[in-house]
């Protein structure tokens, strides 16, 4: 888990409200990767974007989620107007180059638990 | 859509105990990890396999990769109570790229 850092690590947020979160990959790691964790279930793909690129969000939900990672800073996962059922764990993951899974690592960070009370 | 099926879902077991840990899929997948999570924290990656057949150690941890690269499995010889904790199967798919297929987790508790 060492350098891919997340923060917050804990958010609590009232329905309606916006919920940030921040995710600073390894160094020389262009490659950035959101995972979400329900209570009792897996991780799940959300997306996947390399410097200013969204390369796959297949399993980003259709509205108020949105995912960016600007040329400079951490790569933002945005939830607009959160709802009880977005209380989770969302875990970002890194990894250095194009093909990470073929032999090479992926490192997750510790994650941000959102609650929506 | 790709789905990996662990079994079993919980396994509490005596300390040393052997344990094997089960992967299941239909699909097929360029590589296959193995993950250890710790309550609050991030998965740690314990392996990772991609050729069909593969047997790869970590100590007194043995991974298999399926020859046909739907399944894998996950020994444990001689358990400790710092074995404990949740062990995810992760899958990249031949057909997704950078996605990984995660499965539920087996929850492992070693008694001591």
């Amino acid at each position: 888990n060492a350098g891919v850092m997340q923060n917050p690590r804990h958010l609590v947020r009232r329905r309606g409200q916006e919920a940030r979160l921040r995710c600073s990959p390894m160094k020389g790691h262009s490659h950035v990767y959101w995972y979400r964790q329900l209570p009792e279930e897996g991780l799940k793909f959300m997306v996947y974007l390399q410097k200013e690129n969204i390369i796959d969000e297949s399993g980003m939900p259709k509205e108020r989620f949105s995912a960016e990672f600007p040329k400079e800073g951490p790569s933002i996962l945005r939830i607009q107007q959160v709802v009880r059922g977005d209380s989770a764990a969302y875990f970002c993951a890194s990894s250095p180059n194009l093909q990470p899974f073929s032999g090479n690592t992926i490192y997750f960070g510790e994650g941000s638990w959102l609650t929506v009370v | 859509t790709q789905l990996l099926e662990q079994s079993p879902q919980f396994l509490s077991i005596q300390e040393g105990e052997n344990l094997t840990v089960y992967c299941n899929s239909s699909s097929v997948f360029s590589s296959l990890q193995w993950y250890r999570q710790e309550p609050g924290e991030g998965p740690v990656l314990l392996v990772t396999v991609v050729t069909g057949g593969e047997v790869k150690k970590l100590k007194r941890l043995t991974f298999q990769f399926g020859d046909a690269r739907k399944d894998s499995s996950l020994h444990i010889t001689a358990a400790q109570t710092g074995d404990t904790g949740l062990y995810l199967c992760a899958g990249a798919g031949v057909s997704s790229g950078s996605r990984l297929t995660f499965g539920e987790g087996t929850q492992l508790t070693v008694n001591p």
